[in-house]
């Protein structure tokens, strides 16, 4: 199986900040990869397929970017309505697996 | 619009059943795979199960922690996904949420999730 190894587990920031969250997998997933973001007691969105194309209607302040193995999320100016937990998928094979997820908590 | 609706949760004890279905309106749900995605309380998303579509052949795969154990079924003359879970363990607990997978592969649109709870 491929693992998802998402970092950090927790991030503290301000609104404004510039913040990036970073997943490696473990083998070669090219650009099949997801960011989803998940509000307390609601189900995942999808932000970002394709390790950087942005889902419509999703604020251009989010983008993904993809180096081999590693990709990121960077959110360019935190809002309010960003603090949230964020988990990467991959969807290269089955089995589909995400990473641990991301806390997006308010310093 | 597209929607996803989860039903069928509740409360079983360790090694009963129990049947999830996902109704879905608003696409064309017989050209769409889906699957279940569960989280634990307080945990990350795991994905379940996952059935594609009749006419890319409907197969199915597992979870190594459900496999032998859960079984995902549809009925697409009545837009229903359904999730037989069979001999539950404590660690089944979890919300379940129903997901579409789109003709790119992610995971487009969620349902709300329901929740099972498996204990004595």
């Amino acid at each position: 199986d491929i693992q998802m190894t998402q970092s950090p587990s927790t991030l503290s920031a301000s609104v404004g900040d510039r913040v990036t969250i970073t997943c490696r997998a473990s083998q070669s997933i090219s650009s099949w990869l997801a960011w989803y973001q998940q509000k307390p007691g609601k189900a995942p969105t999808v932000l970002i397929y394709k390790a950087s194309t942005l889902e419509s209607g999703v604020p251009s302040r989010f983008s993904g970017s993809r180096s081999g193995t590693e990709f990121t999320l960077t959110i360019s100016s935190l809002q309010p309505d960003d603090f949230a937990t964020y988990y990467c998928q991959q969807y290269e094979s089955y089995p589909y697996t995400f990473g641990q997820g991301t806390k997006l908590e308010i310093k | 619009e597209v929607q996803l609706e989860e039903s069928g949760g509740g409360l079983e004890q360790p090694g009963r059943s129990l049947r999830l279905s996902c109704t879905a309106s608003g696409f064309i749900f017989g050209d769409y795979a889906m699957s279940w995605v569960r989280q634990a309380p307080g945990k990350g998303l795991e994905w379940v199960a996952f059935i594609r579509s009749k006419p890319k052949g409907g197969t199915t795969d597992y979870a190594a922690s459900v496999k032998g154990r859960f079984i995902i079924s549809r009925d697409d003359s009545n837009g229903i996904a359904y999730l037989q879970m069979n001999s539950l363990k404590t660690e089944d607990t979890a919300v379940y949420y129903c997901t579409r997978e789109n003709d790119l592969y992610y995971f487009d649109y969620w349902g709300q999730g329901t929740l099972v709870t498996v204990s004595s």
